[in-house]
């Protein structure tokens, strides 16, 4: 069974550009969530998509956002960077629509912004 | 609000000896609570997770973690550690409100193997 694939795995990118990053849910799992890792930060959630609609949505600027497709695979985005969206993005999916279930990581993808 | 405090930002053991990382967390109800390993530039694998039952859970790779509701902990062993569980260890629980799978992460424990 494959499990949550994210690509790309790394990207750099200009401040004031923006970027999308992709992940692909394991098969069968519904809920896609988005997480953003920073070792000042740590693990920050970002948003959790369930069958296409974002049911859950962290404390983030409009910058970020998201969306789902109806075969679970899912995609953010961040406009007009800053160099603080440096990070690690890791994407988790899980099967439970009843919410919480184990979820399964991604490998992420690396931003570096300059 | 829900919280999980890893007091131990760094911790060395020896090869062969055993290992406990601590975890506290704060939480209305009863929590759904998990271990995560990371390794560097890898993403989270899952040790193991405690939802209801056995306070006594038992994982991947010869790791277990015990719930104690009493002091609010979810601290996870290994009797005997090897070099190679050399990475970051996270505890985190599953959020309430809804329907979600949000899970709140502590600060994550580094831990450092010595031959």
């Amino acid at each position: 069974k494959a499990g949550v694939t994210q690509t790309p795995r790394y990207l750099i990118k200009t401040r004031g550009q923006q970027v999308t990053l992709s992940c692909s849910p394991i098969s069968g799992h519904r809920s896609v969530s988005w997480y953003q890792q920073t070792p000042g930060q740590g693990l920050q959630f970002l948003f959790e998509y369930f069958s296409e609609t974002q049911r859950n949505k962290g404390n983030f600027p409009g910058r970020f956002s998201g969306r789902q497709f109806s075969n679970s695979r899912s995609e953010m985005n961040v406009s007009t960077l800053e160099l603080g969206d440096s990070a690690l993005y890791l994407c988790a999916s899980a099967t439970g629509g009843a919410g919480n279930t184990e979820a399964f990581f991604g490998q992420g993808t690396r931003l570096t912004v300059v | 609000a829900q919280s999980v405090t890893q007091p131990d930002i760094h911790i060395t053991v020896s090869e062969g000896a055993s290992l406990e990382l601590r975890c506290n967390y704060s939480y209305g109800a009863t929590p759904y609570l998990f271990w995560y390993v990371q390794s560097p530039g890898q993403g989270l694998q899952l040790l193991l997770k405690y939802f209801s039952g056995d306070t006594l859970v038992q994982g991947i790779k010869g790791f277990e973690a015990e719930f104690k509701r009493s002091q609010s902990s979810f601290n996870l062993r290994k009797p005997s550690v090897h070099w190679s569980d050399a990475a970051e260890y996270f505890c985190a629980v599953g959020a309430y409100g809804g329907a979600t799978n949000k899970l709140i992460f502590g600060t994550g424990t580094l831990l450092a193997v010595q031959p």
